[in-house]
């Protein structure tokens, strides 16, 4: 059983750009969510999709997107970067969106924006 | 919206401490609470999870939370730590997603 795979492991950007992160799902997971982790705080909730559809969405803003491909697998696209997206991003799944599964996670990205 | 609020920012204790991490929740609803643990350079492990029944929680590597509904809490606790407990907690509540904590951090000395 495969866990959660994340890439690219380290990114290094320049303000104004746009990145691309992915997420390689567990296998039998359906439901990926992702969570920005800045420097010395908690994983705070971007967004879900679940079944190729968004399920949620947390306090960011448009320039945050997301998709997921028919194989589970996931991207999270930022455009405009900020200063302030540098940070760890990590991906989970869980076998369904419902509230009692726990999550699988990856071991993140870590975007730096210069 | 549910959150979490986990009281302490950092812990530093000696081998054989006993440990209570404290966190409490926000949230009307039936709820489901986590603690993960994150090791230096690692991705988020699952501890314990509570969904219903015996509110005393046994995970893994010794650990234990107790959920009291009365005070909103899920606290984290160890009899005896050891050096290598050193990392990051996070205290987490899942409705539809999963919301966490700002963390607390562990030092264990030796």
């Amino acid at each position: 059983e495969t866990g959660v795979t994340q890439s690219p492991t380290h990114l290094i950007k320049t303000r104004g750009q746009q990145v691309t992160l992915r997420c390689s799902s567990q296998s039998g997971h359906n439901t990926v969510s992702w969570y920005q982790q800045a420097l010395g705080q908690g994983p705070q909730f971007i967004f879900q999709y679940y079944r190729e559809e968004e399920n949620g969405r947390g306090n960011f803003p448009p320039r945050f997107s997301g998709l997921q491909f028919p194989n589970y697998s996931s991207e999270l696209n930022v455009n405009a970067l900020e200063l302030d997206d540098s940070a760890l991003y990590l991906c989970a799944s869980s076998s369904s969106a419902g509230p009692r599964l726990s999550y699988t996670f990856g071991s993140g990205t870590r975007l730096t924006v210069v | 919206a549910q959150s979490v609020s986990q009281h302490n920012h950092h812990v530093i204790l000696s081998e054989a401490a006993s440990l209570e991490l404290g966190c409490n929740y926000s949230y009307g609803g039936t709820v489901n609470l986590f603690w993960y643990v994150q090791y230096p350079g690692q991705h988020l492990q699952l501890l314990l999870k509570y969904f219903s029944g015996d509110p005393l929680v046994k995970g893994i590597k010794g650990f234990e939370a107790e959920f009291i509904k009365s005070k909103f809490s899920f606290n984290l606790r160890k009899p005896s730590v050891q050096w290598s407990d050193t990392a990051e907690y996070f205290c987490a509540v899942r409705d539809n997603d999963m919301r966490f904590g700002a963390g607390t951090r562990l030092t264990v000395k030796p």
